[in-house]
């Protein structure tokens, strides 16, 4: 399916770096949505944007910085994270929050 | 915290019907029943939903129990490919925190030749 694309697929980066994760959705949805799963863990909601307002924030640390800028694209910022934020990230769209969410493939991150 | 119960693991044989159960006893008049599956390492691929009447698409059914408080999904002809965790969650159906998704852990399926 590729309703809903990801880039990168899989991401290694240092904890001083610097990275963003993209996500496009083309199915003309308004609502998206950042996801984590860490290991052996549920998927954790981490922010939701309602036409390219964020409208949850799940007490997510301030080292991810969202940013909607239509309602097409969801970037997620990342800067001097750690280890244990290495996980399966994962962005969503839906069409209104209260309707179905269809998902992406994920970024693979990695912080060494 | 999920408000559903499933089997951690389940088996089953290559091209018979995969029923997998969820309970749900403490859902509410306004909550719908959602299956989502997720393959190792992807993201989790929707299935199917249905709050009081039985669904069908062209993936799955969804059995509803008349008093709402569990459900079956079924599989018809499972196979190999079919083998995932697949998640029951409970949603209202508008916005808000409460309309989140909330995954547990789901059941693992795994489809033997």
């Amino acid at each position: 399916e590729t309703g809903v694309t990801q880039t990168p697929r899989h991401l290694v980066m240092g904890m001083t770096n610097k990275k963003s994760l993209k996500c496009e959705q083309h199915l003309g949805h308004n609502a998206m949505y950042w996801y984590k799963q860490s290991a052996k863990k549920p998927l954790e909601l981490m922010f939701v944007y309602n036409f390219k307002e964020q409208t949850e924030n799940n007490s997510v640390p301030s080292r991810f910085s969202p940013e909607c800028p239509n309602s097409s694209h969801l970037f997620l910022h990342l800067h001097t994270l750690q280890p244990e934020d290495s996980a399966l990230y994962l962005c969503a769209s839906s069409g209104e929050v209260e309707e179905t969410q269809y998902f992406g493939p994920g970024t693979r991150l990695l912080v060494l | 915290d999920a408000k559903t119960t499933q089997p951690p693991s389940m088996d089953c044989a290559e091209g018979r019907a995969a029923n997998l159960p969820c309970n749900h006893s403490t859902i509410s008049g306004n909550e719908y029943v959602y299956w989502y599956r997720q393959i190792h390492s992807q993201g989790p691929q929707y299935i199917i939903h249905g709050l009081k009447n039985n669904e069908t698409n062209e993936m799955a059914s969804l059995i509803i129990t008349e008093d709402r408080k569990s459900s079956t999904l079924i599989l018809p002809h499972a196979t190999l490919r079919d083998t995932a965790v697949y998640y029951c969650i409970v949603r209202v159906a508008y916005g808000g925190s409460q309309g989140n998704l909330i995954f547990g852990k789901g059941t693992k399926l795994s489809v033997k030749p």
